[in-house]
């Protein structure tokens, strides 16, 4: 199985701030990488898929990179509405895996 | 408008079986691979199951092989899982979630059905 590690597992940021995070896959998978948000009591929602193509909809302030291993989640300006959990996923084998997720809190 | 809405849930005790559904509307359902994600409470994400738009295709997690059953039924635009042999680390929300095939991603997911597992 193909573990999916992200960093940090938590983080406090202020409005405006830039964040990164990580996710870190235990193979290599190309680029059948996957992010998601989730806000509390709520369906997780698709904000990239293929790595760093923006999912309709969501906006530009969110980027994907990375391609093998190692990829990135980037939150150029932070917003209110982006305080919530990201989870990252691999799509390139089963069992399907996700990363145990990323809080992003308000500092 | 695609909606995805989860039914089925409820208490059930160590053994126990359920059966959850999954009514899909918004999409062309048979065209679509589908699949459920659960959450334990507070916890992540964990794919349980999936299944390709004819059934042809059916793929498990190893923690549900051989208790969960993955099935739809395109002309009803739906969607099951039949979990028997239920146990406590299988309380969680399910989610019903679509599949978009050509970006191969979770593009739609439902609000989610609970079951807990207890004696």
């Amino acid at each position: 199985d193909i573990q999916m590690t992200q960093s940090p597992s938590s983080l406090s940021a202020s409005v405006g701030d830039r964040v990164t995070i990580t996710c870190r896959a235990s193979q290599t998978i190309s680029t059948y990488l996957n992010w998601y948000q989730q806000k509390p009591g709520k369906a997780p929602e698709l904000l990239i898929y293929a790595a760093s193509n923006l999912q309709s909809g969501v906006p530009s302030r969110f980027s994907g990179s990375g391609s093998g291993a190692d990829f990135t989640l980037t939150i150029s300006s932070l917003q209110p509405e982006d305080f919530a959990t990201y989870y990252c996923q691999q799509r390139y084998s089963t069992p399907l895996t996700f990363g145990g997720g990323t809080k992003v809190e308000i500092k | 408008e695609v909606q995805l809405l989860e039914s089925g849930g409820g208490l059930a005790q160590p053994g126990w079986s359920l059966r959850l559904s999954c009514a899909a509307s918004g999409f062309t359902f048979d065209d679509s691979g589908m699949h459920w994600v659960r959450q334990a409470p507070g916890k992540g994400l964990e794919w349980v199951s999936g299944i390709s738009w004819n059934s042809g295709n059916i793929e498990y997690a190893d923690s549900v092989k051989g208790r969960f059953t993955i099935s739809r039924d395109n002309a009803k635009n739906s969607l099951f899982l039949q979990m028997n042999s239920l146990r406590a680390d299988d309380t969680a929300l399910y989610y019903c979630v679509k599949e978009n095939d050509y970006t191969e991603s979770f593009d739609f997911w439902g609000q989610g059905t609970l079951v807990s597992v207890s004696s």
